[in-house]
């Protein structure tokens, strides 16, 4: 059962654009949600987290939006650059399960020049 | 400081064959993990352990199995390889504490023939 919906699957934006990723989770007992953006060929690397007690957070052109009672968090992207293309990961994890993350299906960023 | 090394980066097996995939990190973790990550899909937890000679299943542990002697090596090993075993292996390790972001690997591409 996949716990962590992630959407969509492909992303195509014009560089200077904005990118939104979207992920919806099932599990309440989720307490921390972070952001892994991975290249072809390396794995992946940690992006920017957020825990539920905030509804926002920002590190420079990177922002997670979160909604609690709707179960859904995001990552916008803000002015994408040709160096953003990637995959991006969302996650999710509890400590009472020993921080285990729980990943999204991916979302492949292509932004063009 | 090299953070977490797999080894190797690419083998192709025929399916019976064993062997196992090296991970080792240099920070001092206590945490380690074992992931597989399908094509288009998001990682799924293997195994993972807390210290040394501490190990614990994941989602999807059938046909592997793991060990830890030290606090520096987790190897991961395939014991009779199936088709369904193509993927790419990602080892992660995060220190101690509540929440902490995982280091991941550069992966390991493996290909059962």
């Amino acid at each position: 059962q996949q716990q962590v919906k992630q959407s969509p699957q492909s992303l195509i934006v014009q560089k200077g654009g904005i990118s939104i990723i979207n992920c919806a989770y099932e599990n309440t007992a989720f307490d921390y949600f972070p952001w892994y953006q991975q290249f072809p060929g390396k794995g992946p690397a940690l992006l920017i987290a957020i825990r539920p007690d905030v509804s926002e957070k920002k590190e420079g052109r990177f922002t997670i939006s979160f909604n609690k009672s709707a179960k859904q968090f995001s990552l916008h992207i803000m002015d994408s650059q040709p160096g953003d293309s990637a995959t991006y990961f969302c996650a999710a994890s509890f400590q009472a399960a020993g921080n285990k993350l729980t990943f999204g299906g991916g979302t492949r960023v292509l932004v063009k020049p | 400081n090299a953070g977490v090394t797999q080894t190797p980066k690419f083998r192709i097996l025929k399916i019976g064959q064993s062997m196992t995939l090296q991970c080792a990190q240099d920070m001092n973790h206590n945490y380690m993990y074992w992931y597989r990550q399908d094509p288009g899909m998001g990682l799924k937890l293997i195994y993972y352990s807390v210290g040394a000679g501490i190990t614990d299943k994941g989602e999807v542990p059938n046909g592997y199995n793991v060990s830890r002697s030290t606090t520096e090596y987790f190897p991961l090993r395939l014991e009779l390889a199936a088709p369904s075993q193509t993927s790419v292996y990602f080892c992660a390790s995060h220190t101690e504490g509540a929440i902490q972001p995982q280091h991941f690997g550069d992966g390991t591409r493996l290909s059962i023939l």
